[in-house]
């Protein structure tokens, strides 16, 4: 069976440092990734995803992540955070097939100080 | 553009109560899910919905019933309420049960059972 972990719960940084949120997963198959945002009070939105090819995805919004396959890690990186950042954020890893097969991490904290 | 929207908000039940979570979407999407999120615990799939029609369970379906009334909506029926059943509760769609697709997510609904 699969499983994600997310070491760190909680990640305090100030604003315009550097960040990483750190994801593993242990998988026996190929996996796809993700990395899902929750705002305060919302609900969850995709961040960003790696289904296949470059190793390296980005989001709209400085976000990025590698998928490192012999280290099977998929860490989230930002060169400088704003305030705004402020959230939750969730690693997931799903094998092929439907939605049961989906595995959300147990989240990190991000919060961004001014 | 609503997306997924779940009600109530924010409900609060004594034990032995029975209360149904209303989800509706209105992305045209075939696949809908029930998810519960507890501290530190990430999200848990309670049930899904491949595709209008079906139902089937998912991590943790003891204590809920579902129903998929029609393409657009989907819900979640708590026959008889348990403190173990205080969580936030998440509707989410995806167009199709791959998981190679992302989930598109409701606000939530902040149940507590007392």
């Amino acid at each position: 069976a699969q499983s994600v972990t997310q070491l760190d719960s909680q990640v305090p940084v100030f604003e315009e440092a550097p960040v990483e949120l750190r994801c593993n997963y242990s998988s026996s198959v190929s996996v796809y990734l993700f990395w899902y945002v929750q705002y305060p009070n919302q609900g969850l939105q995709l961040l960003l995803k790696y289904l296949s090819g470059s190793t390296l995805v980005e989001s709209i919004n400085g976000f990025e992540a590698e998928f490192n396959k012999s280290q099977t890690s998929f860490h989230l990186r930002k060169p400088s955070v704003h305030i705004s950042d402020t959230a939750e954020y969730f690693c997931a890893v799903s094998e092929p097939g439907g939605y049961q097969k989906v595995t959300f991490g147990t989240g990190t904290k991000l919060q961004v100080i001014p | 553009n609503a997306g997924v929207t779940q009600t109530p908000k924010f409900q609060v039940l004594k034990t032995g109560q029975s209360m149904t979570l209303q989800c509706a979407q209105d992305m045209n999407h075939n696949s809908m899910y029930w998810y519960r999120q507890d501290p530190g615990m990430g999200l848990r799939l309670i049930y899904y919905s491949a595709s209008e029609g079906t139902t089937d369970k998912g991590e943790v379906p003891n204590g809920y019933n579902v129903s998929r009334l029609n393409k657009r909506e989907f819900s979640l029926r708590l026959e008889s309420a348990a403190p173990s059943q205080t969580s936030v509760y998440f509707c989410a769609s995806s167009p199709l049960d791959r998981g190679r697709t992302e989930a598109f997510f409701g606000q939530g609904t902040r149940l507590t059972v007392v």
